[in-house]
């Protein structure tokens, strides 16, 4: 079936600078993508999402990039901190949820470690 | 508001006993679904549901069942718990609303559930 994938499993970055996580799709109907944050123990947290008409989204210290060409997801976390610490996942579904459900296909992850 | 709530959060059961996982939330979203994690297997859905009465299969829906009485609980039914069974399970729901915009999944903590 289809599925979400990412490029790397963990990534190390220093205190303070940017982490850049990737993620590659394969369903090129999906149109609509979210980051999700996972900490040790807890359940996935919503981070930020993006529609296909869009291909860049900023929040707070967070920016996703979306290049439909390639079928390529991005998160940015600007100025990382400690607390940024956890396993990301990204998933994909439609932007429309039909009545047959919303079904997200979530990738694997990528777990973030910050040095101090 | 609460979100989504799962009980127990750790259970232990003896292969071949039954439970039930409870899950509820309080945001009045209408689809809600059962997620397993694994190492390395990611988010597999088992089973969802896109409001009450209604319910539905997901990636991997054996060994388990799901009723929709109320909108805000869904619980789930591990028939005859096997050692194949261990594993976090997720409960997440979703809002629909009148634009059937898709707005991702808020998740709940997780149930940690050991089959000895």
């Amino acid at each position: 079936g289809e599925s979400v994938g990412l490029h790397l499993p963990t990534l190390s970055v220093q205190e303070g600078d940017n982490s850049i996580i990737n993620c590659a799709y394969s369903n090129s109907a999906s149109d609509y993508f979210i980051w999700y944050k996972q900490e040790s123990g807890k359940g996935p947290q919503f981070i930020i999402d993006i529609r296909s008409n869009m291909d860049k989204r900023q929040g707070q210290r967070v920016t996703v990039l979306l290049n439909k060409t390639v079928k390529h997801l991005s998160l940015q976390i600007a100025a990382t901190q400690p607390g940024d610490s956890a396993v990301y996942f990204c998933a994909e579904g439609p932007h429309m949820i039909k009545a047959a459900g919303n079904k997200l296909t979530f990738g694997g992850g990528t777990r973030v470690l910050v040095k101090p | 508001n609460a979100g989504v709530t799962q009980t127990p959060k750790f259970q232990v059961l003896k292969t071949g006993q039954s439970m039930t996982l409870q899950c509820a939330q309080d945001m009045n979203h209408e689809y809600m679904s059962w997620y397993r994690q694994d190492p390395g297997m990611g988010l597999r859905l088992i089973h969802y549901s896109v409001g009450a009465g209604i319910t539905d299969q997901g990636e991997v829906p054996n060994g388990y069942n799901v009723s929709r009485s109320t909108t805000e609980d869904f619980p789930l039914r591990l028939l005859s718990a096997a050692p194949s069974q261990t594993s976090v399970y997720f409960c997440a729901s979703s809002y629909v609303g009148q634009t059937s915009y898709n707005y991702g999944y808020t998740f709940g903590s997780g149930t940690r559930l050991t089959v000895v």
